[in-house]
């Protein structure tokens, strides 16, 4: 089983629509957790962390669940130009681990 | 915000020549650096941890010898293809985090290709 599992997609989704992912993460002893933006072709951007409070960037919201060990990005009125992939990214000590991202393409 | 700045953006190279690539964090310190490899349509694979003063730490299945990297100060590591071959064509970014943060910061990546 990998460290951090996503499901790969695409999610096609409607323009103002909202949209939801999960990533779950194996190792309990994970210490912080990011979701990246990659865009075709260019390196990962931070998006924002996550904290066990939540916590909300606009239409932006991160949630994480150490019980269960799942974190969750929520994407509100989806935007043309939220098309991207989305990575979850845990750290562990001095490791990072990504997920393998999903993909996002959002349909006029 | 913190920034980290690779060079070459862009490189093409003949077989069997050798490519350098430059990762700094320009605005903090970092001991320890990322280098990655993501080929098209694929995710980021971790090739390495660059760590400052010592001996990079390699990910199963990649070449230290074939993939050389040095991290000589705090805020400079850098990755040399040795013997570059088409198939090492691909794009290779770093990350960096600042001494004591959290946060990971991503260089704007290096894209190789071997002719």
């Amino acid at each position: 089983r990998k460290e951090v599992e996503q499901d790969p997609g695409p999610f096609n989704v409607p323009e103002g629509a909202t949209v939801a992912f999960n990533c779950t993460y194996s190792n309990s002893a994970s210490q912080s957790f990011f979701w990246y933006r990659q865009d075709c072709r260019k390196e990962p951007k931070l998006l924002m962390s996550v904290y066990s409070s939540g916590n909300e960037d606009g239409r932006f919201t991160a949630q994480l669940n150490r019980a269960s060990q799942y974190i969750s990005l929520l994407i509100r009125d989806s935007k043309l130009s939220d098309s991207a992939t989305y990575l979850c990214v845990v750290r562990r000590d001095d490791k990072i681990i990504f997920g393998k991202g999903t993909r996002l393409h959002i349909l006029p | 915000g913190a920034v980290v700045s690779q060079h070459p953006s862009r490189v093409i190279c003949k077989s069997g020549t050798s490519v350098k690539i430059e990762c700094r964090s320009l605005d903090f310190q970092a001991t320890t650096m990322f280098w990655y490899r993501q080929f098209p349509k694929q995710s980021l694979m971790l090739m390495a941890t660059s760590n400052e003063g010592s001996k990079a730490t390699y990910e199963q299945g990649v070449e230290k010898d074939k993939f050389l990297i040095n991290h000589a100060s705090l805020t400079l590591s850098t990755l040399t293809v040795t013997s570059a071959h088409p198939e090492d064509s691909s794009f290779y970014i770093c990350s960096a985090n600042p001494l004591g943060g959290n946060t990971i910061y991503f260089g704007e990546g290096s894209w190789l290709t071997v002719v």
